[in-house]
This record gives structure tokens, C-alpha cells and sequence, in this order.
């Protein structure tokens, strides 16, 4: 069966960097793209890019491009997420996703609460 | 600010029948999931109308030129949870959500 189980929860201060793991089996990892998507507390969802598992060809939502970096590693079937230059509004929770063509998410990860906190 | 529209609450009691609407909607295609609390979301509705496996036939969806509707029907109170609308826009070049709809089944 499809799984994707991310890494656990962080803490950072303001400026630090986190990079959130997810881990994809049951399926073939390279035939499929990887989204990241957020949910602040009590907030709604929020796309902030995704991933080729193929050749690793990224495209992040305009409001991230300078802050984020996505890739992969076949060899482990992980995905990866870095989120650079952290604020407190970066406090959510981070969840990935496995695309379809027409445009939904069939599988989801378990999500990983990401705290950003002086 | 959501892209897409959806009203932030919707109740009815159980066994009756509750419509979700999702407005602004610029492509062929809108998918719906269904999220409880701490848990992550869930595939519900894809490509404007069809199941996954495992989806009761309580849940159906349309959509009619920029906007869908999830209907779901014969409520239950397990059906308490936060619905959400989602689709590509064009014009973005990127995937986005509603705001979400909170059901509560009084």
C-alpha cells in the first residue's frame, strides 16, 4: 500500500532553516511528483511547490521561490523539504502529498509540525 | 485569503443532507478532501465527481462552470470534520485550496 511518512517535529528560532523528510513506498517513486502543502494553526491549506520523482525538476509557488528548496533521493525514495529564513508565521504544520495528473492529492503524509519560536 | 471561495461553517442535523459549495474555480477539474482534527487530510472527491475506494456514495460532487458543490447526504456524526475544495489555477501556476467549510452534524 502507498505510505509517505515524514520526519518528526521541529523547533527553530527566527532565521533558522528546517529541512522535513518524507518517505515514499508502495509505489513506483520516480512515476509520480511530491507536493508540499501547509496549514498554519486553524488555518486553511496551503501548495508550496512540488517535486518530480523522476529527475528531481522542482516548481515552487511564487511566495516561496526564494526561500525554499525541494529534492529527492531515489536511492531512499525521500523527498525533501528545506524552508530557509524562518518567521513565526512559518509555524504550521507541513504535510506531503502525492500528485495526480488532474490536478488532486491521492496520499498524504502524516504531517510534521514545524514551531518557529524565539 | 483563500483563492477559492467556500463558507467557513455548514450544520445540519443527522440524516439530512448538507451542501459544501467552492467558487473561483478555473480549470476542469476540483478535488475535495476531508480533514479531521490532527490528522492530515483525506481524498474524498476527485476529478469534480468520482470516489476513491473506500468513499461511501453518501459523498457526491459536481461542478458547473467555476464552481463545485460536495453533497453529502444521510449525515452522520462521524462526518464532523473540515472540508476543503482544491484545483489548479492557470493563472497562479499553482495549486490551491478553499478556506475550508467546518460541518458540524448538531
Amino acid at each position: 500500500q502507498v505510505q509517505l511518512v515524514q520526519s518528526g517535529a521541529e523547533v527553530k528560532t527566527p532565521g533558522a532553516s528546517v529541512k522535513v523528510s518524507c518517505k515514499a513506498s508502495g509505489y513506483i517513486f520516480t512515476s509520480y511528483r511530491i507536493s508540499w502543502v501547509r496549514q498554519a494553526p486553524g488555518q486553511g491549506l496551503e501548495w508550496m511547490g512540488e517535486i518530480s520523482g523522476d529527475n528531481g525538476k522542482a516548481d515552487s509557488a511564487q511566495k516561496f521561490q526564494d526561500r525554499v528548496t525541494m529534492t529527492t533521493d531515489t536511492s531512499t525514495r525521500t523527498v525533501y523539504l528545506e524552508l530557509r529564513s524562518l518567521r513565526s508565521d512559518d509555524t504550521a504544520v507541513y504535510y506531503c502529498a502525492r500528485n495526480r495528473a488532474s490536478f488532486y492529492f491521492d496520499y498524504w503524509g502524516q504531517g510534521t509540525p514545524v514551531t518557529v519560536s524565539s | 485569503q483563500s483563492v477559492l471561495t467556500q463558507p467557513p461553517s455548514v450544520s445540519a442535523a443527522p440524516g439530512q443532507t448538507v451542501n459544501i459549495s467552492c467558487s473561483g474555480i478555473r480549470s476542469n477539474y476540483v478535488s475535495w478532501y476531508q480533514q479531521f482534527p490532527g490528522t492530515a487530510p483525506q481524498l474524498l472527491i476527485y476529478e469534480n465527481h468520482k470516489r476513491p475506494s473506500g468513499i461511501p456514495d453518501r459523498f457526491s460532487g459536481s461542478k458547473s462552470d467555476t464552481s463545485a458543490t460536495l453533497v453529502i447526504s444521510g449525515l452522520q456524526t462521524g462526518d464532523e470534520a473540515d472540508y476543503f475544495c482544491g484545483t489548479w489555477d492557470p493563472s497562479l501556476r499553482a495549486r490551491i485550496f478553499g478556506g475550508g467549510t467546518k460541518l458540524s452534524v448538531l
